[in-house]
């Protein structure tokens, strides 16, 4: 389809382990966002995209975490040494400006045993 | 401390009748304001918005309200329908980040046949 893509949907980490989640944009949309979404939550910032530079990742919660957008289009948001609290849908997002309208992937759920 | 609050975490109406779903918010820096429905295992779409140099905005059965001096928005769906049951979302932006929307933790609305 032509919405914004992220897979894996689900994903079953070990506490320790490192995850990649991928998210394929809008094709043509400029501007990529991350938001963590917590049980019960609404979504939270985590980081925002501007073509392949990060222009803000003052919501990633530690230096676990790393995103990153080399070709300005798919982006991969990595967690290193997952912790039981990174469990949360970790959501995408693309806008063709800025955050006005943004338009969300399906989103992919990390559980942390 | 929450920058965007939706305080009802559920409302449920009577289809046909109208729904009324609040947000708070507590930065005068924000001057753009959006909704967004959540269906379950589903990412958030975008419903409506306002800039903060309006303060209605109509879209079909829905209507958003901005209330400056007291901070507060409101979505009015009327009339009410049962494929309208989902998460709703408050979102705000200050315009000068423009990767940074702040959500509320949304309101879950049940409209009853």
């Amino acid at each position: 389809g032509a919405g914004v893509s992220q897979s894996p949907r689900y994903k079953v980490a070990k506490r320790g382990q490192d995850v990649a989640l991928r998210c394929d944009p809008i094709s043509g949309h400029v501007s990529l966002f991350w938001y963590q979404q917590a049980l019960g939550q609404g979504p939270e910032f985590l980081t925002y995209f501007q073509n392949e530079a990060q222009l803000d990742k003052s919501g990633l919660p530690s230096d676990r975490f790393f995103a990153e957008r080399p070709e300005g289009s798919v982006s991969t948001l990595k967690i290193q040494r997952t912790q039981q609290e990174d469990s949360a849908v970790y959501l995408c997002a693309s806008s063709s400006q800025g955050a006005g309208e943004l338009f969300f992937g399906e989103g992919s759920r990390l559980t942390v045993l | 401390d929450q920058q965007v609050k939706q305080n009802s975490p559920s409302l449920s109406v009577q289809e046909g009748r109208i729904s009324i779903l609040n947000c708070d918010y507590t930065n005068s820096m924000f001057d753009y304001f959006l909704w967004y429905k959540k269906y379950p295992a589903e990412g958030p779409t975008f419903l409506i918005s306002i800039s903060s140099i309006k303060d209605k905005n109509e879209d079909g059965r829905f209507t958003v309200f901005l209330n400056k001096s007291a901070k507060h928005l409101s979505l009015h769906i009327v009339p009410s329908q049962p494929g309208d049951s989902a998460v709703y979302f408050c979102a705000a932006n200050n315009g000068g980040s423009q990767g940074n929307l702040i959500f509320g933790k949304g309101t879950k609305l049940s409209v009853k046949p």
